[in-house]
């Protein structure tokens, strides 16, 4: 069985300010970790995934991650946040024995003021 | 390289009808599976379907069925709408070989019953 926890459904940042989204996982066997972006009235978008390599995971639009298995949590960061990071960003683990079933978290709207 | 297509976008139904959704994966992609979306529940899993047979479902009751066909491509069907099958649900194709459980997503097709 696996499952996500995304702590803060809402989360506001002004522009230039660190983004922290959090995430914490919990599975039977080795996870594979995503980070997926969706902005209004469309499907989701892979930022950056864990698969078992490097704990530090760089994704695009400079957002990175990094994958803490002593404190089951894979948080999302991005040094300086831009107006158009506003969206909502869901957290996923896929056991790498269950290919296709990801479960995802509840989201995160981050919302970026000028 | 064309991304995942999903249609229609947009349609409305009356509670009892029955509605169909198609979904082309990305060329190569072997794996299709189809979430709802919905504020209250969030992303929810409906099934995965893989070389035309259903190899996980969610936990959805039977009016929720799917197929896949020898391209990949894959249709969900609705049967007997009700209010709360309102949503915006989700395609998502995957390259099986890769084992990296990255979700390549449609822009979905939201449903509106009335």
């Amino acid at each position: 069985a696996q499952s996500v926890t995304q702590l803060g459904s809402h989360v506001s940042v002004s522009e230039g300010a660190l983004v922290l989204l959090r995430c914490n996982y919990s599975s039977s066997v080795p996870p594979y970790l995503f980070w997926y972006v969706q902005y209004p009235n469309q499907g989701l978008q892979l930022l950056l995934k864990y698969t078992s390599a490097a704990t530090l995971v760089k994704g695009i639009n400079g957002f990175e991650a990094e994958f803490k298995k002593s404190e089951t949590s894979f948080h999302l960061t991005k040094p300086s946040a831009h107006m158009s990071d506003a969206a909502e960003y869901f957290c996923a683990v896929r056991a790498n024995t269950n290919a296709g079933k990801s479960t995802f978290g509840d989201g995160t709207t981050l919302t970026v003021k000028p | 390289k064309a991304g995942v297509t999903q249609t229609p976008r947009y349609l409305i139904k009356t509670r009892g009808q029955q509605v169909t959704l198609s979904c082309s994966p990305i060329s190569g992609h072997r794996s299709v599976s189809w979430y709802q979306q919905t504020p209250g529940q969030g992303l929810q899993f409906l099934f995965e379907y893989f070389s035309e047979t259903q190899r996980n479902k969610g936990n959805f009751p039977g009016r929720f069925s799917g197929r896949q066909f020898s391209n990949s491509r894959s249709e969900m069907n609705v049967s007997t709408l009700e209010l709360g099958d309102s949503a915006l649900y989700l395609c998502a194709s995957s390259l099986e070989q890769a084992n990296t459980g990255e979700l390549f997503f449609g822009e979905g097709s939201r449903l509106t019953v009335l």
